[in-house]
């Protein structure tokens, strides 16, 4: 098992701009999720992968957009970056269903927007 | 909409001392709960999970967990702390028709000497 691996571990973007965030999920996993993490408050769901396909989404606007690629690595895309982004983002794997499997998370990316 | 309430942003405990951290959440259906750690600038390692069966559910690290399904209550226990313990605690809910993950706003566990 190598983990789940994110990059970059920091990141500083100018307002305005584009971000794209990078996750490896651990090996067997098929299934990526991605977490925002504010400062100060739980993950809040961003979106879910499931074999290249998104599977569900939270309530976050389209600028926000995802890939998922045949070796099930990931990316997370965030267009028009506004203050706000300035977050912790996780990304966590599975190899199924979470009734019978356990969710793995990396150790995030931290963005900062300015 | 499910959803979850951590009712103590910071708990303060002396070492050695049992803790208990409270969660209640709702939702309509059946749902999985979850506790998770998250040490200083890590990412997230599951505690314990409660998919059915027995309430009481045993995790890594010492903790364990009651489902008190009438009271929409998971709260999470440890019998003496450690200063190792030192960290955010999430609990987390996930409606078992999806396997998306809501967390709680946290718990800050900190161990006094």
């Amino acid at each position: 098992e190598t983990g789940v691996t994110q990059s970059p571990t920091h990141l500083i973007k100018t307002r305005g701009q584009q971000v794209t965030l990078r996750c490896s999920s651990q090996s067997g996993h098929n299934t990526v999720s991605w977490y925002q993490q504010a400062l100060g408050q739980g993950p809040q769901f961003i979106f879910q992968y499931y074999r290249e396909e998104e599977n569900g989404r939270g309530n976050f606007p389209p600028r926000f957009s995802g890939l998922q690629f045949p070796n099930y690595s990931s990316e997370l895309n965030v267009n028009a970056l506004e203050l706000d982004d300035s977050a912790l983002y996780l990304c966590a794997s599975t190899s199924g269903r979470l009734m019978n499997t356990e969710a793995f998370f990396g150790q995030g990316t931290r963005l900062t927007v300015v | 909409a499910q959803s979850v309430t951590q009712l103590d942003s910071q708990v303060p405990v002396f070492e050695e001392a049992p803790v208990e951290l409270r969660c209640n959440y709702s939702s309509s259906v059946s749902v999985y709960l979850f506790w998770y750690v998250q040490y200083p600038n890590q990412g997230l390692q599951l505690l314990l999970k409660y998919l059915s069966g027995s309430t009481l559910v045993k995790g890594i690290n010492g903790f364990e967990a009651e489902f008190n399904k009438s009271q929409t209550s998971f709260h999470l226990r440890k019998p003496s702390v450690h200063i190792s313990d030192t960290a955010e605690y999430f609990c987390a809910v996930s409606e078992n028709r999806d396997d998306k993950i809501i967390f709680g706003k946290g718990t800050r566990l900190h161990i006094l000497p």
